[in-house]
C-alpha cells in the first residue's frame, strides 16, 4: 500500500461548483497533513495545512481530516477557472522523517 | 525575502558527466529535502536532511548523493547521470519534518 495515495484525475468541476479532493494515507502515526497546489511547471505552494480531526476552513478552502479512516479531503467552493492546477496531498511519516506526497489530483475547472 | 534558490533552472548534460545542483534557503530551516518530479509518479523524495551533517535516504536514493555541511545548502550531487535520471527537480526546506514545505523554481534536468 502506498503511504499516501490520492486518485491521479483529472476531475473536472463546472465554474462555480464544489471541488472534492480526497486523500488517504497509511501512517497511523501521521500527525499533520498538508494541502499543496502546483501549477503546469510551477513549485508546489501550500494551501491548507490540518492537525486534528474535524473541518478547518479558509476562505473558500475547507480541510477534512478523518484519523479514525485515515482520510483527508479538500473542499474547494465556488471553483474558478484559476483553481485548475494539480493538488498534492502531504502526510509526513511519523518517526521516519520522511515528507511524503501522494501522486497528485489534477482538477480542471471548466468556464 | 524568505525563498529557497535552486541553480541551475535548466540543464542539459550528457551521461556520464557529474553535475550539482545547488540549493540555498535563508530561513534558518533545519530540515531540507530533495524530490523528482516525473509524470504520473508525482513527487518522490530522493534524499532528506534533519540538520547539518545529518542525512538520510529517501524513497529513490539510486544515483544521487548529498551533503549538508552548512544549514542553509543543500546540494544535489549526480556522480555519473544516467538517461533515466531525467526529471524536474525539487529543493524544499521547512522548519522541521511535519510543518510548512517551501519549495525551490525547480530544475529541469536532461540527461542524453
Amino acid at each position: 500500500q502506498k503511504e499516501v495515495e490520492q486518485n491521479s484525475g483529472p476531475l473536472s468541476v463546472p465554474e462555480g461548483a464544489i471541488a472534492s479532493l480526497n486523500c488517504t494515507y497509511s501512517d497511523r502515526g501521521s500527525q499533520s497533513f498538508f494541502w499543496y497546489r502546483q501549477y503546469s511547471g510551477k513549485s508546489p505552494e501550500l494551501i491548507m495545512f490540518i492537525y486534528s480531526n474535524g473541518d478547518k476552513e479558509d476562505g473558500r478552502f475547507t480541510a477534512q481530516l478523518n484519523k479514525a479512516s485515515q482520510y483527508v479531503s479538500l473542499l474547494i467552493r465556488d471553483s474558478q477557472p484559476s483553481d485548475s492546477a494539480t493538488y498534492l496531498c502531504a502526510a509526513p511519516g511519523s518517526g521516519t522523517y520522511k515528507y511524503i506526497f501522494g501522486t497528485g489530483t489534477r482538477l480542471k475547472v471548466l468556464a | 525575502e524568505a525563498q529557497v534558490t535552486q541553480n541551475p533552472r535548466y540543464l542539459i548534460t550528457v551521461t556520464g558527466k557529474k553535475l550539482t545542483v545547488t540549493c540555498s534557503q535563508n530561513m534558518n530551516h533545519e530540515y531540507m529535502s530533495w524530490y523528482r518530479q516525473d509524470p504520473g509518479l508525482g513527487l518522490r523524495q530522493i534524499y532528506y536532511s534533519m540538520n547539518v551533517e545529518v542525512t538520510d535516504k529517501g524513497d529513490v536514493p539510486e544515483g544521487y548523493k548529498v551533503s549538508r555541511k552548512e544549514k542553509r545548502n543543500f546540494p544535489l550531487i549526480l556522480e555519473s547521470p544516467s538517461p533515466n535520471q531525467t526529471s524536474l527537480y525539487f529543493c524544499a526546506s521547512s522548519l522541521t519534518d511535519n510543518t510548512e514545505a517551501f519549495f525551490g523554481q525547480g530544475t529541469r534536468l536532461t540527461v542524453v
